[in-house]
């Protein structure tokens, strides 16, 4: 069955870098898009954006603008999601999730298990 | 930006309709999506495109999508719904959440 797997949990220090991979088995990778969404310990999801994986077409949360990065590699059916000049307030729960193609509709139905980034000196 | 909103909590009796709204601006000209998150877990896609179930999810979830609020509807109720719930949909290329519900069944 469809399913992603995400990299382990990281520990940054502040103004670092993470970068977080998501791979993807069991469905064909360039159907879809991949989304990235985070959690805050005790918060609510927030979308971060998202890559059409057949042709790299990103969106991105204004927000996250100019300082996260989403590529793919379709030949190992994964996604990568850069964030830079980590803060404190970037400590999170990060998902990546499978998205329809159709950015309109929005449907995440494939989520990973998650990658705890911690952001601590 | 656009913003939806959801109440924080909501309360329900075993074997009752349980209803979350989620408002926001013209929300009816959207896709509406919902997500169920359980403590610890992913969260898991219950209703999208307003009013569609993906496979696996159980009947008794249904939600629509009219003016300016979307409804997930949870009928017959069960222990097992209790979760935090997301309402999302995208607008201006981007993607918007609720701040989420929390229900309760007791």
């Amino acid at each position: 069955q469809a399913q992603l797997v995400q990299s382990g949990a990281e520990v940054k220090k502040p103004g670092a870098s993470v970068k977080v991979f998501c791979r993807a088995s069991g469905y064909t990778f360039t159907d879809y898009g991949v989304t990235w969404v985070r959690q805050a310990p005790g918060q609510g999801l927030e979308w971060m954006g998202w890559i059409i994986a057949y042709n790299g077409h990103t969106d991105c949360a204004r927000k996250f603008q100019g300082r996260v990065t989403m590529t793919t590699d379709t030949s190992m059916s994964t996604a990568y999601m850069e964030l830079r000049s980590l803060g404190s307030d970037d400590t999170a729960l990060y998902y990546c999730a499978r998205a329809d193609i159709v950015a309109t509709i929005a449907a995440f139905d494939i989520w990973g298990q998650g990658t705890m980034v911690t952001v601590s000196s | 930006s656009y913003e939806l909103t959801q109440p924080p909590s909501v309360s329900v009796s075993p074997g009752q309709t349980a209803s979350i709204t989620c408002s926001g601006d013209k929300l009816g000209d959207k896709y509406a999506s919902w997500y169920q998150q359980k403590p610890g877990q992913s969260p898991v896609l219950v209703i999208y495109q307003n009013t569609k179930r993906p496979s696996g999810v159980p009947e008794r979830f249904s939600g629509s999508n009219s003016g300016n609020t979307a409804t997930l509807t949870i009928s017959g109720t069960q222990a097992m719904d209790e979760a935090d719930y997301y309402c999302q949909a995208w607008d201006s290329s981007s993607v918007v959440f609720g701040g989420g519900t929390k229900l309760t069944v007791l």
